[in-house]
C-alpha cells in the first residue's frame, strides 16, 4: 500500500470545468508538493504547502493537517493543463514520498 | 543557475551492461535525490544525499545498484548487469536541506534496455 494515495487514477474533463484532485497520507509530514509532469518526464513544481491554502493563477491548493489530507483544485481548466499531477509528501527528515498520480486530461 | 540538470537524457542499452547517469542540481543544494518511475506510475524512491552522506536506500536499490555523491555537488548512479526490468525514467531532484523547502527537479534520464 502506498503510503501517499491519491484519486482519482485518471480524470476527463471539458474544457471550462471545475476540476479537483485529492491527496491522502497516513503519517504526520512537514510540508506537502504538488507537481506537474508533461509528456517527456519534466516535473514542475506547483506548491509547496503546510498549511491552509496557496493560490498561483487558476491553480489553488489546500491541505487538512488534522485530516492528513491535501486537494489540488483548477478552475476554468483548459486543454493545456493536461498533465499528470503528483502529491509528494516531505517528512520531518526531508525524506520525500510520491504518490500514483492523476492523469488529467483537458479536451476542448 | 540552470537548475537540476541530468545526462544523459536517454539512454539505450543490451542487457547486462553497465550504465551511469549523472546529476547537477542547483549550486548549494545540500539534498540530492534519486527516483525512478516506471510507465504510468508517480516516482519510487530510491536513494538520497545529504551533501556527500548516502542517508537512506530504498529496498528497490538492490546490489546492481550504486549511488554517490563524492564531493557532495554533483551524483551519479550506475546500474550494473543491467535487466529489463531496469528500463524505466530516473530522476533526480535537489533541495537546500532545510525544512519546508522546495524541491527542484532534472528532467530525468529515460533507460531502455533491450
Amino acid at each position: 500500500k502506498n503510503e501517499v494515495e491519491q484519486s482519482p487514477q485518471n480524470l476527463t474533463a471539458q474544457e471550462g470545468e471545475f476540476i479537483t484532485i485529492n491527496c491522502s497520507y497516513s503519517v504526520g509530514i512537514s510540508a506537502l508538493h504538488w507537481l506537474q509532469q508533461h509528456p517527456g518526464g519534466g516535473i514542475v513544481s506547483l506548491f509547496m504547502l503546510s498549511s491552509g491554502k496557496k493560490k498561483h493563477g487558476r491553480l489553488i491548493a489546500t491541505i487538512n493537517i488534522q485530516e492528513k489530507h491535501s486537494s489540488l483544485h483548477i478552475t476554468a481548466s483548459h486543454p493545456r493543463d493536461s498533465a499528470v499531477y503528483i502529491c509528494a509528501v516531505l517528512y520531518n527528515n526531508n525524506d520525500m514520498r510520491f504518490g500514483a498520480g492523476t492523469r488529467l486530461t483537458v479536451k476542448p | 543557475d540552470t537548475g537540476v540538470s541530468q545526462n544523459p537524457r536517454h539512454k539505450i542499452t543490451k542487457r547486462g551492461q553497465n550504465v551511469t547517469f549523472r546529476c547537477d542540481p542547483i549550486s548549494e543544494h545540500n539534498r540530492l535525490y534519486w527516483y525512478r518511475q516506471t510507465l504510468g506510475q508517480g516516482p519510487e524512491f530510491l536513494t538520497y544525499f545529504q551533501n556527500e552522506a548516502q542517508l537512506e536506500k530504498s529496498r528497490l536499490l538492490s546490489d546492481r545498484f550504486s549511488a554517490e555523491r563524492p564531493k557532495g555537488s554533483f551524483s551519479t548512479l550506475e546500474i550494473q548487469r543491467t535487466e529489463q526490468g531496469d528500463s524505466a525514467m530516473y530522476l533526480c531532484a535537489s533541495s537546500p536541506g532545510q525544512l519546508n523547502t522546495e524541491a527542484f527537479f532534472g528532467q530525468g534520464t529515460r533507460l531502455t534496455v533491450v
